[in-house]
């Protein structure tokens, strides 16, 4: 199927890591992207990995990324409270259309 | 930057309305889409379109139409509002030059109330 698989909801502690989820389904997909969507905004994109990586790091982000169970993960460190937000991963379809296609997203709760 | 501007951030319309919901990129970017976001659903393709005048259907294209008359312009159209399409509504577009990401780039996004 087309599903992009993540968990609903995390909550964690402010200062400590937090690790969004995902599996997708199509091993050719050749990015994989990370969006974030702030409340009552459109979708912002955080950061994508191209498919012939493992890792990428940016700043306080790292994305993981394991070809060979379909899983990508995000690991945000020194989680804060503006990191509050829903995020979604998503994959490329790289036939004509490049659609993305998107998990159902999950809802990240930084508590004080 | 690039800019994806949507015409209303909330709309509210009645039953059997007709209803345009307006997209203006400024990136000069071949793909445009249209989507729709309910709770645990995520986002859901309506329609998208890779060039002027083309178009085609995303995974739920029921009761919408789209229009590109211009490269920049998007419009995304409820011929009859019913309430089942009370949802917000999210336009992207994103380019088509090989090697780039092809990350696409979302408006603030519209919500409609059908009543």
């Amino acid at each position: 199927g087309e599903d992009v698989e993540q968990s609903l909801f995390l909550s964690v502690r402010e200062g400590d890591s937090s690790v969004i989820n995902c599996t997708y389904t199509d091993s050719s997909s050749t990015y994989l992207y990370w969006y974030k969507q702030e409340p009552g905004a459109g979708l912002q994109l955080l950061t994508y990995i191209f498919s012939n990586m493992d890792m990428k790091q940016d700043q306080r982000l790292t994305v993981l990324l394991n070809k060979k169970d379909k899983h990508l993960s995000l690991r945000i460190a020194d989680t804060q409270t503006g990191d509050s937000a829903i995020y979604f991963c998503a994959e490329i379809r790289m036939d004509s259309s490049y659609k993305l296609i998107f998990g159902s997203g999950t809802r990240l709760l930084v508590r004080p | 930057d690039v800019k994806v501007t949507q015409s209303s951030r909330y709309l509210v319309k009645r039953t059997g309305e007709k209803v345009f919901l307006e997209c203006v990129q400024d990136m000069d970017h071949e793909n445009m889409f249209w989507y729709r976001q309910d709770p645990g659903l995520g986002l859901r393709l309506i329609y998208f379109s890779y060039d002027v005048k083309m178009k085609e259907k995303g995974d739920i294209p029921e009761g919408y139409s789209v229009s590109r008359e211009k490269k920049e312009r998007f419009s995304l159209i409820l011929e009859s509002a019913s309430t089942n399409q009370t949802s917000m509504y999210l336009c992207a577009s994103s380019p088509t030059k090989k090697g780039q990401p092809y990350e696409q780039y979302f408006g603030p996004g519209t919500r409609l109330t059908v009543t």
